[in-house]
């Protein structure tokens, strides 16, 4: 699997856009972008995926670039539920038989 | 969405007692689950995949006799901490793919939190 990289803290005031870079540089052409999120002391929660279009759903959209090289995600109005800790996981789409392998991923605060 | 309910979610026990945790995927069926550990401000490392019907896949390091995993049915798998201590204390999250929608969606449980005394 391609290896991601992110940065490991991010701060953001309540109401304005997060937006949170993810580089995999090594990504294959049938690898998606998987954005998970945990709160603190819950199991992980799944945001959102992508292969090379731009997605959004009710919970954030995600930018990829045209070389797939990196990728954004945003959460347009962060609250301060938003404050976890955000996972960009690469990964083929194949059979449900394949576990996810979790980097450090960034710490996002929120602050009011 | 799929629901995946992991219980207890906190337990507490003596050194040398043994631990079960279940984990069950509550409107979806899962031939596969996860099992993962996590110790503090770190993140999640995979302990063991659960298949239904045959033996559990174990990662490099985990030690089979030590986290005994069953997958009794499509909706059930249990992770048993035998022999527990206090090193063994740690928060423990499982995880099943919903294989309808995109296969690397996992749904997780809340977790475990395991306190070794």
């Amino acid at each position: 699997d391609a290896k991601t990289t992110q940065p490991p803290s991010m701060d953001c005031a309540e109401g304005r856009a997060a937006n949170l870079p993810c580089n995999h540089s090594t990504i294959s052409g049938n690898e998606y972008v998987y954005w998970y999120r945990q709160i603190h002391s819950q199991g992980p929660q799944y945001i959102i995926h992508g292969l090379k279009n731009n997605e959004t759903n009710e919970m954030a959209s995600l930018i990829i670039t045209e070389d797939r090289k990196s990728s954004t995600l945003i959460l347009p109005h962060a609250t301060l539920r938003d404050t976890a800790v955000y996972y960009c996981i690469v990964r083929v789409e194949n059979n449900a038989g394949n576990m996810l392998t979790f980097g450090g991923g960034t710490r996002l605060m929120v602050k009011p | 969405g799929a629901v995946v309910s992991q219980h207890p979610s906190r337990v507490i026990c003596k050194s040398g007692t043994s631990v079960k945790i279940e984990c069950r995927s509550l409107d979806f069926q899962a031939t596969t689950m996860f099992w993962y550990r996590q110790f503090p401000k770190k993140s999640l490392m995979l302990m063991a995949t659960s298949n239904e019907g045959s033996k559990a896949t174990y990662e490099q390091g985990v030690e089979k006799d030590k986290f005994l995993i069953n997958h009794a049915s499509l909706t059930l798998s249990t992770l048993t901490v035998t022999s527990a201590h206090p090193e063994d204390s740690s928060f423990y999250i499982c995880s099943a793919p919903l294989a309808s929608v995109a296969k690397n969606i996992q749904y997780f449980g809340a977790g475990t939190r395991l306190s070794v005394l």
